[in-house]
């Protein structure tokens, strides 16, 4: 069975605090790993993507962590910002099932200013 | 350059009935995505469409179908409705050449409410 778990549930950081955002997959080879954002009332947003080949990616104040040989990647923010308060989703991508994603069930972060 | 759109945004139907959903990608885009989120939880996919061909589907009942049209937008029917599919219809769209040209950007989602 396809499964991406995500961790915590839930998070809250001090405005200018490192948010982070676990997630770790198995039993399927994945080939692609995206981040979305997601406001109350809105669709996610494409916010920073990596492939397994590559360990970091940075952008901006976001940067993912892959770790391929135990199966996890994770979403840091630097300097947390209360308009990034929001529903965070990690997914993946089958190799074998064309563009389909997997998603994780989410993590509602709030920044307290 | 305008985002995937979907229509209606809010849709209440009563058990039993039919639901159309409809959604047009980014310009350009030849694949459409669909995923059912349902209160509290992450996305699950439903299916893919690209090039007016179905190409995958989630492991939802049969009653969960769609079709893509000439101009690539697409449409989601769910029938003989019940309680449990409420929910936000989320649509996506790629542009789909090959694997390379996978980014997918969500429209705003269509809540479906069933009573």
């Amino acid at each position: 069975q396809q499964q991406v778990k995500q961790s915590p549930q839930s998070l809250i950081v001090q405005k200018g605090g490192i948010s982070i955002i676990n997630c770790a997959y198995e039993n399927t080879a994945f080939d692609y790993f995206p981040w979305y954002q997601q406001f109350p009332g809105k669709g996610p947003a494409l916010l920073i993507a990596i492939r397994p080949d590559v360990s970091e990616k940075k952008e901006g104040r976001f940067t993912i962590s892959f770790n391929k040989s135990a199966k996890q990647f994770s979403l840091h923010i630097m300097d947390s910002q209360p308009g990034d308060s929001a529903t965070y989703f990690c997914a993946a991508r089958p190799e074998s099932y064309g563009n389909k994603l997997v998603f994780g069930a989410g993590t509602i972060l709030r920044v307290k200013s | 350059e305008a985002g995937v759109t979907q229509s209606p945004t809010h849709l209440i139907k009563t058990r039993g009935q039919q639901a159309t959903l409809r959604c047009s990608p980014i310009s350009g885009h030849t694949s459409v995505y669909w995923y059912q989120q349902a209160l509290g939880l992450g996305l699950q996919f439903l299916l893919w469409y690209d090039e007016g061909e179905e190409r995958n589907r989630g492991n939802f009942p049969p009653r969960f179908s769609g079709r893509q049209f000439p101009n690539y937008s697409s449409e989601l029917n769910v029938n003989a409705l019940e309680l449990e599919d409420s929910a936000l219809y989320l649509c996506a769209s790629s542009g789909y050449r090959d694997r390379e040209s996978y980014e997918q950007y969500f429209g705003p989602g269509t809540r479906l409410t069933v009573t």
